[in-house]
C-alpha cells in the first residue's frame, strides 16, 4: 500500500479556496488516490478520487502531479461545514486501506 | 439507500468480557470493511469481505478478533477477552465493485467501545 504524508493541520478563512497537499512518493503506477473527510463524531465520507488526470466533482477538485508523487485537494470556497479531518489514501482501486492521521482543517469565520 | 448502519453505537464492557458488533451495509454493496480508530489517528484497517468471503485480514488483527459475513449481507465483529487497549471506535464501510462510483467506501457512524 502506498504511504501518504499530509500536514497535521491547516487553517482557512471562510469563502476562500483551500489547497490541501498530500505526498505519495511510493505510489505505484496503478494506485488510485482517494480523499475522504471526517467530521466530528462521524465516520469518514468520500470526497473524490483520481488516477492520473485532474478530477472535479460537486464537492472538490483533485489535482494530481504529473509524476504522481503528490496531489492536492482543492475546496474552491471553504465553508464552516468543511471543517474536518481530511485523509489522502493511496492504493489499488478498491483496496485503499491505509489511512494516515490526516490534515485537520479549521475554517475561520 | 439508507446508508451503512452499525449497532450498538456505544458499548461499555469490563476487561475480559466478549463483545459483538453488527454492521448493515448499503443493500447492493458486495464489499464490507472493518476499521478501528483511536483518538487523533486515522482509521486502521482490520479486515474486509467480498460477499461472504473474507479476503484480507490485517496482520495487526489478533486472534481475539473474528469477523463474519455469513450471507453476504450484514457482518459481525466479535472481540473475545477484551483488553483496555481495545477501547476505540470501530468503523464499518461498504462499497460496490460494479457500476458508477464503484469501490467508493461509504462509512457507518461507528461503534465506540470502552473497556474498563
Amino acid at each position: 500500500d502506498a504511504k501518504t504524508t499530509q500536514p497535521n493541520s491547516m487553517e482557512s478563512n471562510e469563502e476562500e479556496p483551500v489547497h490541501l497537499p498530500c505526498n505519495h512518493s511510493t505510489i505505484s503506477g496503478t494506485d488510485y488516490i482517494h480523499w475522504y473527510r471526517q467530521l466530528p463524531s462521524q465516520g469518514p465520507e468520500y470526497v473524490i478520487h483520481g488516477l492520473t488526470s485532474n478530477v472535479n466533482n460537486r464537492m472538490a477538485s483533485l489535482a494530481i502531479a504529473e509524476d504522481r508523487k503528490s496531489s492536492t485537494l482543492i475546496l474552491h470556497r471553504a465553508t464552516l461545514r468543511d471543517a474536518a479531518v481530511y485523509y489522502c489514501v493511496g492504493g489499488p482501486y478498491g483496496q485503499n486501506f491505509v489511512f494516515g492521521p490526516g490534515t485537520r482543517l479549521s475554517v475561520l469565520p | 439507500d439508507t446508508g451503512v448502519s452499525q449497532d450498538p453505537r456505544h458499548k461499555i464492557t469490563k476487561r475480559g468480557q466478549n463483545v459483538t458488533f453488527r454492521c448493515d451495509p448499503i443493500s447492493e454493496h458486495n464489499r464490507l470493511y472493518w476499521y478501528r480508530q483511536t483518538l487523533g489517528q486515522g482509521p486502521e484497517f482490520l479486515t474486509y469481505f467480498q460477499n461472504e468471503a473474507q479476503l484480507e485480514k490485517s496482520r495487526l488483527l489478533s486472534d481475539r478478533f473474528s469477523a463474519e459475513r455469513p450471507k453476504g449481507s450484514f457482518s459481525t465483529l466479535e472481540i473475545q477477552r477484551t483488553e483496555q487497549g481495545d477501547s476505540a471506535m470501530y468503523l464499518c464501510a461498504s462499497s460496490s465493485t460494479g457500476g458508477r462510483g464503484r469501490d467508493t467506501q461509504y462509512f457507518g457512524p461507528g461503534t465506540r467501545l470502552t473497556v474498563l
